[in-house]
């Protein structure tokens, strides 16, 4: 199984700051990675598939990058309404795997 | 709108069965892989199983694999669940999801169900 590795787990940062979460695979996945969004107390969310596309109706704050194994997802400017728990998934292989989850709070 | 609505969630001993379903509309379920996605108290989530369109492909994470059985039928719109020889690592928060288009292999979950939540204790 393909591990995902994300970093960091928990963040803390203010209304207007720039958030940036790592995801790393254990093996190459080319850019078949995707971030998605969970509030508290809801069912995750797509925000980006293919690495980088930014799925409709998501805000162009939230962008990502990367190939091969090193991917990264960033808010550029965070609103309260980005607290949630952030998770990367790859679909390079079966099973699906996802990361551990980046928990981001707003100070 | 696409719309997805678990149920069958519910109190299990070890050992003992459970069936969810998960209801769909708003799209042509006909088309689409749809997916069983799980997430434990408190952690992170856990892909399941996957069913093609024709339920001609399906495939399981080796953590269920012997004792869950993924279906769906078509005609009534419906994804299904069959859970047996349940243990208390199974307990979970079970989503229903639906791929973003049309694949054979599960790619990226566009569409969640709310969830329902599954406890396995004795």
């Amino acid at each position: 199984d393909i591990q995902m590795t994300q970093s960091p787990s928990s963040l803390s940062a203010s209304v207007g700051d720039r958030v940036t979460i790592t995801c790393q695979a254990s093996q190459d996945i080319s850019d078949y990675l995707n971030w998605y969004q969970q509030k508290p107390g809801k069912a995750p969310k797509l925000l980006i598939y293919d690495a980088s596309d930014l799925e409709t109706g998501v805000p162009s704050r939230f962008s990502g990058s990367g190939s091969g194994t090193d991917f990264t997802f960033t808010i550029s400017s965070l609103q309260p309404e980005d607290l949630a728990t952030y998770y990367c998934q790859q679909y390079d292989n079966l099973p699906l795997t996802f990361g551990g989850g980046t928990k981001v709070e707003i100070k | 709108e696409v719309q997805l609505v678990e149920s069958g969630g519910g109190l299990v001993k070890p050992g003992g069965s459970l069936r969810l379903s998960c209801a769909a509309s708003g799209f042509t379920f006909s088309s689409y892989s749809m997916n069983w996605v799980r997430q434990a108290p408190g952690k992170g989530l856990e892909w399941v199983s996957s069913i093609s369109s024709s339920s001609s492909y399906i495939y399981y994470a080796d953590s269920v694999k012997g004792r869950f059985t993924i279906s769906r039928d078509n005609a009534k719109i419906s994804l299904y669940l069959q859970m047996n020889s349940l243990r208390a690592e199974d307990t979970a928060v079970y989503y229903c999801a639906r791929d973003r288009d049309v694949a054979v292999v599960p790619v990226a979950l566009g569409h969640w169900g709310q969830g329902t939540l599954v406890t396995v204790s004795s």
